[in-house]
């Protein structure tokens, strides 16, 4: 079974400022999916950024980057110019790319991200 | 595209009292999932529906749990006999799954249920 670890329960960031969020992950699959969501106060779980394994190209989405590296099965998280907006659980979550397994997320623990003036 | 509704937001109920949930999905999302979240930790998965079928369930929805899709379109989450343990945020979420496409899950609010 897979399994998502995200060792930081909490973390701070100035506004403006630039902060990684670590994720690790425990797979025998070659084909899986790799997804960052965020969890803001009103509950709504929101996409931020998806990986694919077989891309060796790191993702970016505006302000909003990811570290993959598949040997070492780490996945973390940057937030460049961080706002007040983007306080919130944030959560790492995994699929596998075998369409069988029912395209199902498992999570992490998930990390709050407080941001300070 | 309204998004993944769920009905009700908020749920308290005594202990041995049943309990239904509901969830919209996006129109045009064929799958539809159910997750589960307690204070603290991620969603964990505890069903999903191929249009009207459900083609898996995880071993923490137990006999009291059961879920249907009559038609392929809204779903509902039903817990009878409510236990403490119930307590619990519950998520819907939704995708569009064909044979080259699968797009990532689109998730509801959540009904947060609450067991006295």
């Amino acid at each position: 079974a897979q399994t998502v670890t995200q060792s930081q329960p909490e973390m701070s960031v100035q506004e403006a400022e630039t902060v990684t969020l670590s994720c690790t992950y425990d797979t025998s699959e070659s084909d899986y999916y790799l997804f960052w969501y965020k969890q803001p106060p009103s509950r709504q779980m929101i996409l931020v950024i998806r990986q694919e394994a077989y891309k060796q190209q790191n993702a970016t989405e505006n302000r909003f980057s990811v570290n993959f590296q598949k040997a070492a099965k780490s996945f973390s998280l940057k937030i460049s110019d961080s706002q007040l907006g983007d306080a919130a659980m944030y959560f790492c979550a995994y699929r596998s790319g075998n369409t069988g397994t029912a395209s199902k997320l498992t999570f992490g623990t998930g990390t709050r991200l407080q941001v300070t003036l | 595209d309204t998004g993944v509704s769920q009905d009700p937001r908020h749920k308290i109920t005594k202990r041995g009292q049943n309990v239904t949930f509901r969830c919209d999905p996006i129109s045009e999302h064929n799958r539809l999932y159910w997750y589960r979240q307690t204070l603290g930790q991620g969603p964990e998965f505890l069903t999903y529906f191929q249009n009207e079928a459900q083609l898996e369930k995880s071993r923490l929805l137990s006999d009291r749990f059961s879920a249907e899709r009559p038609k392929g379109s809204f779903s509902t989450l039903e817990i009878q006999r409510t236990e403490q343990g119930d307590s619990a945020m519950y998520l819907c979420a939704s995708s569009l799954f064909g044979s080259s496409y699968n797009s990532p899950l689109h998730f509801g609010n959540g009904t947060r249920l609450t067991v006295t």
